[in-house]
């Protein structure tokens, strides 16, 4: 149970374009999916909180004009790189939490966003 | 100073051995502690998820939370080559709450 599925798992894109980043709970309603950035050697970031019905709430120095979200249904949330430049490629992890307390986070398998 | 401390490792040990893991935190409002191993290019999977002090045993998986000294760790007995990925540690105050990630762990099992 609790599967994330994300898709794709790999996009290039050329610099100026947007692209789309799909993120869906398989197997449970998802309150409130986050969306991540991982570099490298480094921990995941943070972006955003998304919650179903709702604007997303954005962590301090991410652009919510750029990284666009929506999350129209409890299982569906989408993250858009809008005019994207090389410097916004990394690799973009979602994640989803169900309902009731405690309830962990649930990964999907993130998406490998090159920007050429 | 960072809110999770994780040594990044890498770690490397022979097969069959007995892994141990740690993280260090520093707010002491965490009550919710996990455990999530990440294979390269991959998301994140749960493998342990607790609640405030303790021990928690999955198959040859034990977690601990020492909340009186702000640690936690993870311990992997008889390690598989396929135990080899990064482990994260993470935590949060509450079950709904921002949940903060420590960098990570490489562990390499060497057959």
């Amino acid at each position: 149970g609790a599967v994330v599925s994300q898709h794709p798992s790999r996009v290039i894109c050329k610099s100026g374009t947007s692209v789309k980043i799909e993120c869906r709970s398989l197997d449970f309603q998802a309150t409130t999916m986050f969306w991540y950035r991982q570099f490298p050697k480094q921990s995941l970031m943070l972006m955003a909180t998304s919650n179903e019905g709702s604007k997303a709430t954005y962590e301090q120095g991410v652009e919510k004009d750029k990284f666009l979200i929506n999350h129209a249904s409890l299982t569906l949330s989408t993250l858009t790189v809008t005019s994207a430049h090389p410097e916004d490629s990394s690799f973009y992890i979602c994640s989803a939490r169900g309902a009731g307390d405690p309830s962990p986070l649930h990964f999907g398998n993130g998406t490998r966003l090159t920007v050429t | 100073q960072k809110e999770v401390e994780q040594d990044p490792g890498p770690l490397s040990v022979p097969e069959g051995a007995i892994v141990s893991l740690n993280c260090t935190y520093s707010n002491s409002a965490f009550q919710y502690f996990m455990w999530y191993r990440q294979y390269s290019r991959k998301g994140p999977e749960l493998l342990m998820y607790t609640y405030s002090s303790g021990n928690k045993e999955d198959g040859r998986f034990t977690a601990q939370v020492d909340k009186s000294s702000k640690y936690i760790s993870l311990f992997i007995r008889d390690s598989q080559p396929s135990d080899s990925a990064t482990y994260l540690c993470a935590m949060s105050s509450g079950g709904y709450q921002k949940v903060t990630f420590g960098t990570g762990t490489k562990l390499q099992v060497i057959p």
